[in-house]
């Protein structure tokens, strides 16, 4: 069974500075979805950024951005000029290739932002 | 489009009752999975339907059930309620999600107490 592990149960930014959410896996697969999600305060989650195990190439989505090292099954999610807005829930997930849209999650950071 | 959408947001119920979540998805959209929120054991995939059809199924208890109708609209049942099953219910929706990435849409929640 897949497993993700969340090691930084909070974390703090200062706005506009830069902050990294760390994320590691457990899969005996090769092909497989990984994802950040964000769930602000009573909030809905959201999507916030993907990445294909297939693809080499980093993830990004304007100011978040994801360094995927597979071969250390290692996912962390970069968050360049923090704004208040990005204080929430981030949780990291595995969805198999093959296994519908059952997601794994992890146990989720919770990430402040100092004004 | 509307979101997701959940019914109702918040419910109080007593232990060894029984307790029925509704889901709608987004238009057009023929996945709904459902999902387990607590402190204690974080997020947990409870089940997804598809075309009316359970795609998989997490490890919960047979108290858990689901179902899923022809207009995609999906329900959970828990059937004698346990103190522990107090969590929010967090509902997704998707296109499809085999053999091709498609995105998660998550609803607001359903926020269940048991007393």
């Amino acid at each position: 069974a897949q497993t993700v592990t969340q090691s930084q149960p909070e974390m703090s930014v200062q706005e506009a500075e830069t902050v990294t959410l760390s994320c590691t896996y457990d899969t005996s697969e090769s092909d497989y979805y990984l994802f950040w999600y964000k769930q602000p305060p009573s909030r809905q989650m959201i999507l916030v950024i993907r990445q294909e195990a297939y693809k080499q190439q980093n993830a990004t989505e304007n100011r978040f951005s994801v360094n995927f090292q597979k071969a250390a099954k290692s996912f962390s999610l970069k968050i360049s000029d923090s704004q208040l807005g990005d204080a929430a829930m981030y949780f990291c997930a595995y969805r198999s290739d093959n296994a519908g849209n059952m997601l794994t999650f992890g146990g989720g950071t919770r990430l402040m932002v100092k004004p | 489009k509307a979101g997701v959408t959940q019914t109702p947001r918040y419910l109080i119920k007593t232990r060894g009752q029984q307790v029925t979540l509704s889901c709608s998805p987004i238009s057009g959209h023929r996945s709904v999975s459902w999902y387990q929120q607590t402190p204690g054991q974080g997020l947990q995939f409870l089940f997804e339907y598809f075309s009316e059809t359970q795609r998989n199924k997490g490890n919960f208890p047979g108290r858990f059930s689901g179902r899923q109708f022809s207009n995609s609209r999906s329900e959970m049942n828990v059937s004698t309620l346990e103190l522990g099953d107090s969590a929010l219910y967090l509902c997704a929706s998707s296109l499809t999600g085999t053999g091709y990435f498609s995105e998660q849409y998550f609803g607001p929640g359903t926020r269940l107490t048991v007393t």
